[in-house]
């Protein structure tokens, strides 16, 4: 059983154009983020939720809009895409409270280029 | 200043040898510590918490000094599959990492 998964594993789209990628955890786990990973292999977070509500926003384009119709699902939006939003996207879960002892357990991610 | 600074490599080292790798952190009221592994085109993967008693897992010897600021991971006996990159990840309200260490062993 997969316990964080994510769709698509890659997308290739145009500049302009809108797109989703979805996340999904079986772990029961309150907490779910999306980090970005760009070409210099740097992972950052852009967003947290917690129990469907929003808790971390990390100065991301309101291009990016993330939805969590439930604690065990994370989406996220992007609207009207740009060559720079090429990069890896990683969902992540943890425990609400133990997420700071235990760490976050990681999606294979969603290759994005935007050509 | 980056919240999480580490040596980018890459280390080269043989099958057998010890290889160090260190990480400072500039947020000091950071709350729990760890090292991550992420092989290529794959997601990270929890290698260890940090702890400041320091521990240790098999091979492998993690060691917090929160005085300075400082995290460090031991890796004895290097095997050709510890070759990936190590990410040292700190947790205030959220995990942030560093930019990793890349570790290639040779035979």
């Amino acid at each position: 059983d997969t316990a964080v998964s994510q769709t698509p594993k890659y997308l290739v789209t145009q500049m302009g154009n809108d797109k989703s990628i979805k996340c999904e955890q079986n772990l029961g786990h309150d907490t779910m983020y999306w980090y970005k990973q760009d070409s210099k292999k740097f992972l950052k977070i852009m967003f947290s939720y917690n129990n469907k509500e929003l808790i971390i926003n990390e100065t991301v384009p309101n291009r990016f809009s993330p939805k969590s119709p439930d604690k065990a699902h994370l989406n996220l939006h992007i609207n009207s895409l740009e060559l720079g939003d090429s990069a890896v996207y990683f969902c992540a879960s943890s425990p609400r409270d133990r997420g700071r002892n235990y760490g976050y357990t990681f999606g294979s991610g969603t290759r994005l280029t935007v050509v | 200043r980056k919240e999480v600074e580490q040596d980018p490599g890459p280390f080269n080292v043989p099958e057998g040898a010890t290889v160090a790798f260190n990480c400072t952190y500039s947020n000091s009221a950071s709350q729990s510590f760890f090292w991550y592994r992420q092989d290529c085109r794959k997601e990270p993967k929890l290698l260890m918490s940090v702890y400041s008693s320091g521990n240790e897992d098999g091979r492998f010897t993690a060691q917090l000094n929160r005085a300075s600021q400082y995290i460090s991971l031991l890796i004895r006996d290097s095997k050709l599959s510890d070759s990936a990159t190590y990410l040292c990840v700190v947790n205030t309200d959220k995990l942030i990492f560093g930019t990793g260490t890349r570790l290639q062993v040779f035979p």
